[in-house]
C-alpha cells in the first residue's frame, strides 16, 4: 500500500522562527488533507489540496501540493505559542480511508 | 450547529470489563469513522458505517471489538473485555459523504484508560 512520511517528527522553534513540515508520499496521492491536534485534543481540519501544484495560505500558513503529487509541505512563518500541536497529514486511500502521517510535533518557546 | 460529539470524554475500565464508547455525527452527516490513537502516534483506521451499515471495518480487531450505526441513536463502538494495550484515545468522524473529497470532521474523542 502507500507510504507516507511526515517529516520531521519533532521540531523545536523560537516565537518568531518559521516552521515547515513535510509529507512524502511513495505513490501519487488523490488529494491530501492537513489537520492541527492540539496536546489532549482532537485533530482539526485545516485545508484539502487535490491539483497538481496547488498552493493555499490561510493567515501565516501556506500548504503546498507537490507537481508530481507526492509531497505536500505545510509552512508557518513567524510562528506564534497558539501554533503549539502536532500536524498530520492525511490522504485517502480508496474513497473514505483516511491513512494518517505519524505528525510534526511543534513546540514554541516564548 | 452542533459539532461530532463524543461521550464519554474520558474512561476508566479495568481489565475485562466493557467499554461502550458512542458518537453522533454532525447534522445532516450519515458517515461515521471510527479511529484509534496510541500515545505519540497518528491516527490509524478502524471503521467505517453508514446507517445500519458496516461499510469498511478492516482495521478493527476481529475479537472483543465490534461497531454499530443504527437507524435511531448515536453510532457505538464497543469493546469487550478490555485489556491494557486497549487504552488509548477513539476519535470519531463525520461527514456528510463517503467521497474522497469529503472532509472529515473529528470529534473531541474518548479517551480510554485501562487500569
Amino acid at each position: 500500500g502507500q507510504q507516507v512520511m511526515q517529516i520531521p517528527q519533532y521540531q523545536h522553534v523560537q516565537e518568531g522562527e518559521d516552521f515547515t513540515t513535510y509529507c512524502n508520499s511513495s505513490t501519487t496521492l488523490s488529494n491530501i488533507q492537513w489537520y492541527k491536534q492540539r496536546p489532549g485534543g482532537h485533530p482539526v481540519f485545516l485545508i484539502q489540496l487535490v491539483k497538481s501544484g496547488e498552493v493555499k495560505k490561510q493567515k501565516r500558513l501556506t500548504f503546498q501540493f507537490g507537481e508530481a503529487k507526492k509531497n505536500s509541505s505545510l509552512h508557518i512563518t513567524a510562528t506564534q505559542t497558539t501554533d503549539v500541536g502536532t500536524y498530520f497529514c492525511a490522504y485517502t486511500s480508496g474513497t473514505y480511508k483516511y491513512i494518517f502521517g505519524t505528525g510534526t510535533r511543534l513546540k514554541v518557546l516564548a | 450547529n452542533a459539532g461530532v460529539m463524543q461521550n464519554p470524554r474520558h474512561l476508566v475500565r479495568r481489565r475485562g470489563q466493557e467499554a461502550r464508547l458512542r458518537c453522533s455525527p454532525m447534522k445532516g452527516h450519515s458517515h461515521v469513522y471510527w479511529y484509534r490513537q496510541l500515545p505519540e502516534e497518528g491516527l490509524k483506521f478502524m471503521v467505517y458505517l453508514q446507517k445500519e451499515n458496516i461499510i469498511d471495518e478492516s482495521g478493527m480487531p476481529k475479537e472483543r471489538f465490534s461497531a454499530e450505526f443504527p437507524k435511531e441513536g448515536p453510532s457505538i463502538l464497543r469493546i469487550q473485555q478490555v485489556v491494557r494495550g486497549d487504552s488509548a484515545a477513539y476519535f470519531c468522524a463525520s461527514s456528510p459523504g463517503g467521497g474522497a473529497s469529503d472532509t472529515q470532521y473529528f470529534g473531541p474523542g474518548t479517551r480510554l484508560t485501562v487500569l
